[in-house]
């Protein structure tokens, strides 16, 4: 079945470490974003790529990194100098270009990051 | 800039109609989505509309749109508790796809039994 796949669902990590969360689509999408959602603040864009090698900064991208070497891969990484990363991060896609374009996302099921 | 406004809270009896609003500033949306989320999962599409529509109904979800107030808002008939779950507005500009989705905070709808 086609999908957005993230992992790991769950992960806990040291406060200083940097850690790497996995996107994963085969909706054959050219569109992939990341978002952070905290309680209370709904979602809120970190990063989004329209096309391979290309990427480009949302609302909040300080602390992150990102990379887009394969068209099904998104994957973001939350470094040290992001200073509240403990949130539920969410990963999406979307088509890009035809007209009409909807826009929908589609989502993966999200990786809850916990810093100690 | 582009701002999306929803009440946090919305606490319905099952049975009874659940109507959800959102507020946006940009007249210029072209398109205006209702996503829903349940506990620890990621968002699903649950209907959008075209900024030309005024209103569109599917099954127990109606959605209506005022553009001049900059209105949207989602009606649940008969409301169940498998309903409760987060609700977020979205809107989105152009018409390829190429501008990413802004989201409201989130509805949380309470259905009691």
């Amino acid at each position: 079945d086609g999908g957005i796949t993230q992992s790991p669902k769950y992960l806990f990590r040291k406060e200083g470490q940097n850690v790497t969360l996995s996107c994963e689509q085969n909706l054959n999408h050219d569109a992939m974003y990341w978002y952070r959602q905290d309680p209370g603040q709904g979602l809120r864009l970190i990063y989004y790529s329209q096309i391979v090698n290309d990427f480009q900064k949302g609302d909040i991208a300080e602390g992150y990194s990102v990379s887009r070497e394969k068209k099904e891969s998104f994957p973001l990484t939350v470094t040290s100098a992001q200073k509240n990363p403990t949130a539920f991060y969410l990963c999406a896609s979307s088509t890009v270009g035809g007209r009409p374009n909807t826009g929908e996302l589609f989502f993966g099921e999200g990786s809850r990051l916990t810093v100690l | 800039g582009e701002d999306v406004e929803q009440s946090l809270f919305l606490s319905v009896r099952e049975g009874d109609s659940s109507v959800i609003n959102c507020t946006y500033t940009d007249s210029s949306s072209t398109y205006l989505y209702w996503y829903k989320q349940e506990p620890g999962a990621g968002l699903q599409l649950l209907t959008y509309i075209f900024s030309n529509m005024d209103m569109k109904q599917d099954q127990r979800l109606t959605v209506l749109l005022n553009k001049k107030d900059k209105h949207l808002s989602l009606r649940i008939a008969d409301t169940q508790t498998g309903d409760s779950a987060i609700y977020f507005c979205a809107e989105t500009f152009g018409y390829s796809g190429n501008t990413p989705l802004v989201f409201g905070k989130g509805t949380r709808l309470s259905v009691i039994a």
